[in-house]
């Protein structure tokens, strides 16, 4: 079973609505979350990083949440624009051994 | 800022045929990392090399992958004999201190084997 289950896979939203992405893990013990931007056909770009203290982070209209102790974790747009299609990929490091466990993405597409 | 540099950024060969994928971190950074991309099974980390040695290669999937740094600006990928399942879009990323810091990724080489 994956340590990083993100939801919902896909979605379309129309320009200008908001939208929030989830991301479960289970990777213990905790080290950090990031939250990572790729467009298609291009490597990924990170959005943002939460280590255990902390519960919330912006960058620009994308706000990310993290709630270490149900292991949850939210990337919320706001007011989405076009060039916010892409695929959103959790990234969790495990403080143990510092590996790295990904999710899948969520597949976000704005519509005109 | 030239960023990391992948090349080739599309390969096809065909099976059993050596494949040889390269990477050029970023200036200054010390760590450097192969991934591998899938629909199915989406990004994986391969191997992470820090100060040009080999720190984690448990993602190596098996004997027919292996991967150089001889020096701080050039990394090697090597898949042979190559087979139809490892097509796939290769990354390199780096670092400027190990997985903590924030990695900043290459294009990526597609790959396809026939």
């Amino acid at each position: 079973k994956n340590q990083v289950e993100q939801s919902p896979q896909s979605l379309i939203i129309l320009e200008g609505k908001n939208c929030t992405l989830q991301c479960n893990y289970t990777v213990s013990p905790f080290s950090n979350l990031r939250w990572y931007k790729q467009d298609t056909g291009r490597g990924p770009v990170s959005l943002t990083i939460m280590t255990f203290s902390e519960n919330t982070k912006s960058n620009g209209r994308y706000t990310a949440t993290l709630d270490a102790d149900t292991k949850q974790s939210s990337l919320h747009i706001t007011a989405s624009q076009l060039s916010d299609s892409a695929s959103y990929i959790c990234v969790v490091t495990n403080y143990g051994n510092n590996r790295l466990a990904f999710g899948k993405g969520n597949q976000v597409v704005v519509i005109p | 800022d030239a960023g990391v540099i992948q090349s080739p950024r599309h390969e096809v060969t065909e099976m059993g045929q050596e494949v040889t994928l390269r990477c050029k971190p970023i200036s200054g950074h010390n760590s450097l990392f192969w991934y591998r991309q899938t629909m199915m099974r989406g990004l994986e980390l391969l191997i992470y090399f820090n100060n040009n040695v080999p720190i984690d290669d448990s993602g190596m999937p098996e004997d027919r992958f292996s991967a150089k740094m001889p020096n701080a600006s050039f990394s090697t990928l090597k898949i042979q004999p190559s087979e139809p399942r490892d097509s796939a879009v290769y990354f390199c990323a780096s670092s400027s201190a190990g997985r903590d810091n924030e990695q900043f990724f290459g294009p990526g080489t597609r790959l396809t084997v026939l």
